[in-house]
Formats: C-alpha cells, structure tokens, sequence
C-alpha cells in the first residue's frame, strides 16, 4: 500500500524566514497531494494541493513543488509569521482507488519571534 | 464555517460499549470520509463512502466499525464494542463537489475517550 513519509518532524525558524517541509511517497499512481496545517487541537485544515500533472502551485506565501520522477513533494513558507505555527502534514491518494488520503507523521512547526 | 458538523464533541464512554459518532453535511455532497487521530499521531484512514455505499476501507476498520446514512442526510460511525484503543479523534471529511472529488474538508472532529 502506499506510505508517504515526512520530513522534518519537527522545525524551528525565525519570523520572517523560510520554512520547508518534504515529502516522498512510494506508490507511483499517487496522482493527488495535499497539504494539511492542523492547529493544537483543531481540525486538520487543507491549506494547498498540488496534482501530478503540475510541477508547482502557489498560493501567496505557501507553495508547493512535485517531483513525480523523485516521488516527493515539499511545502515552502515564506516570510513566515507566529500564525504559521502548527503541525503540517502531507498527504497522497490515488483518484478512482477510493481516495483515501495516505498522510505523513507531520511537521511541528514553530515560528519564533 | 466548518464544512460539515460533528456530534458529540466529545465522547466518553466505558470499554465495550457501543458508540455511535455523527457527522451532518452542509449541503448534499456524494463523498464522505472517516478518518482518525489517535493523541499526537498521524492522521489514518477509516472508511470512504461514496453514493450511500463503502467505496473503500483500510485495515483498521475491521468488523467493530460501520457505517450509514440512515435518513439519507446524517452520517454515522458506529464502533460496536469500543476498545482503550480507539481512544482517538475522528473526523468526517467530505469531498469538495462531485466533480473535485479530491479535495477532502475536515469535520471539527469528535474526540473519543474509552476507558
């Protein structure tokens, strides 16, 4: 089955800096790839997807690369801000396999000031 | 405003004995999702649910756990004889529209505590 992994678990930057969190995944029909930031005791939030017939979407401060060939994909977070602080998780499915999303152990992300 | 609702918040109950959780979509979307997050871990998959039927289900959900819409419009997880081990958070995600069916928008969750 598939089994996605994630890296760091946890990461420290200064506010303002960039913060990157990657991830592979081993099943090569994977074809969708979200990015989930889930607050202390909140729900997991769907914050940037990617499909593997793009190379890189942006959203404001927060991006994301694949690299099918590789299988892996990472989060960027630029000029980062204390509201940033959360775990992330990446995540992978398989469209037309049931969808169920396959997520990684998550990033504890922490912005200092 | 969350994309689906959850009840109980929060759920105690003594090992054995059956919990029902519920999940209540927004608008009427074909593609449910049970997920669960056991304290400080990953987030699993349970169940999905497409059309009123199971599509697919992970190794987790074994003979203990179903589902159902039984008025076409709520959703329920049903664990017959709960376990210290289903001590977790569960989620109900739904997907975005019948044709993004991709995207996945997480319910506020039910925390299940068993004691």
């Amino acid at each position: 089955g598939e089994n996605v992994e994630q890296h760091p678990s946890t990461l420290s930057v200064q506010e303002g800096d960039s913060a990157v969190i990657k991830c592979t995944y081993s099943d090569s029909a994977s074809n969708y790839f979200p990015w989930y930031k889930q607050e202390l005791g909140k729900r997991p939030q769907l914050i940037i997807d990617i499909r593997s017939n793009v190379g890189e979407k942006k959203d404001q401060r927060i991006a994301v690369t694949l690299n099918k060939t590789a299988k892996h994909f990472s989060l960027h977070i630029t000029e980062t801000q204390p509201e940033d602080s959360a775990v992330y998780f990446c995540a992978a499915t398989f469209t037309g396999g049931g969808n169920k999303l396959t997520f990684g152990t998550g990033t504890q992300l922490k912005v200092e000031l | 405003e969350p994309e689906v609702t959850q009840t109980p918040s929060h759920q105690v109950t003594q090992m054995g004995q059956e919990v029902i959780l519920r999940c209540v979509p927004i608008s009427n979307h074909l593609y449910f999702y049970w997920y669960r997050q056991i304290l400080g871990q990953k987030v699993e998959f349970l169940v999905s649910f497409y059309n009123n039927e199971i599509s697919e289900k992970s190794e987790i959900f074994d003979d203990q756990f179903s589902v159902e819409r039984p008025d076409g419009s709520n959703f329920t997880l049903k664990i017959r004889s709960t376990k210290l081990e289903d001590s977790a958070m569960y989620f109900c995600a739904r997907g975005l529209d019948v044709y993004s069916y991709n995207e996945q928008f997480f319910g506020p969750g039910t925390r299940l505590t068993v004691l």
